[in-house]
């Protein structure tokens, strides 16, 4: 069974800080990795994904992660926060079948200080 | 519709009492989820249809949870003689395809059920 892990529970940052958040998921096959961010009082919604091709894919608002296969690792990376950044961020994996359910993490919540 | 639509957005129940959860999808979304969310916690899978078939249905926690899409389109997610530990948010989500696993999901605002 697959499983996502978010190491992080809650992240404090000043603003212009840079922001790394972990996620490690436990599946042996090919697999498709996601971020989705909610932010206050809004629905879940797509910040990036990975499918296959270049291991380092950009999102919206400036964020990006790297799928490292050999560390089971899709680490969200942004060089500079900003205050409307402040959300939950979900890390998900599902594998490449049909039909399979999407594996969310337990999320970390971000907070940004203007 | 331009989104997944959940309705109601909000309900309580009295211990005992029986719900019904309804998510209208985006048109023509061949696939949908329901995930329950709790507080604190990320989403967790319930169900998934394809079109009007319940293909997964082993995250469903008891068998107080039903959930039905009969014509494809409008699904919706019933619990019987509900519990405490029932409140959560339910968070109903559609995709276009069903080929694979490389779908993206739109989510729906939630719909939060408070148990009493």
């Amino acid at each position: 069974a697959q499983s996502v892990s978010q190491h992080n529970h809650h992240v404090i940052l000043s603003e212009a800080a840079s922001l790394e958040l972990g996620c490690n998921y436990s599946y042996g096959g090919t697999v498709n990795l996601f971020w989705y961010v909610q932010y206050p009082g809004q629905h879940l919604q797509l910040l990036l994904k990975y499918f296959s091709g270049d291991p380092l894919v950009k999102g919206i608002k400036g964020f990006e992660a790297e799928f490292i296969k050999s560390k089971f690792s899709f680490n969200l990376r942004k060089p500079s926060v900003q205050w409307s950044d402040t959300a939950e961020y979900f890390c998900a994996v599902n594998a490449n079948q049909a039909g399979t359910a999407l594996i969310f993490g337990k999320g970390t919540t971000l907070s940004v200080s203007s | 519709g331009a989104g997944v639509s959940q309705s109601p957005r909000y309900k309580v129940a009295k211990r005992g009492q029986d719900v019904a959860l309804r998510c209208d999808p985006i048109s023509g979304h061949v696939s949908l989820f329901w995930y329950q969310q709790a507080l604190g916690q990320g989403p967790e899978f319930l169900t998934y249809f394809q079109n009007e078939a319940q293909l997964d249905k082993s995250g469903l926690p008891s068998d107080r949870f039903f959930a039905e899409r009969p014509e494809g389109s409008v699904s919706t997610l019933k619990i019987q003689r509900t519990q405490q530990e029932d409140s959560a948010v339910y968070l109903c989500a559609s995709s276009l395809g069903t080929a694979t696993g490389a779908n993206v999901l739109t989510f729906g605002a939630g719909s939060r059920l408070t148990v009493l």
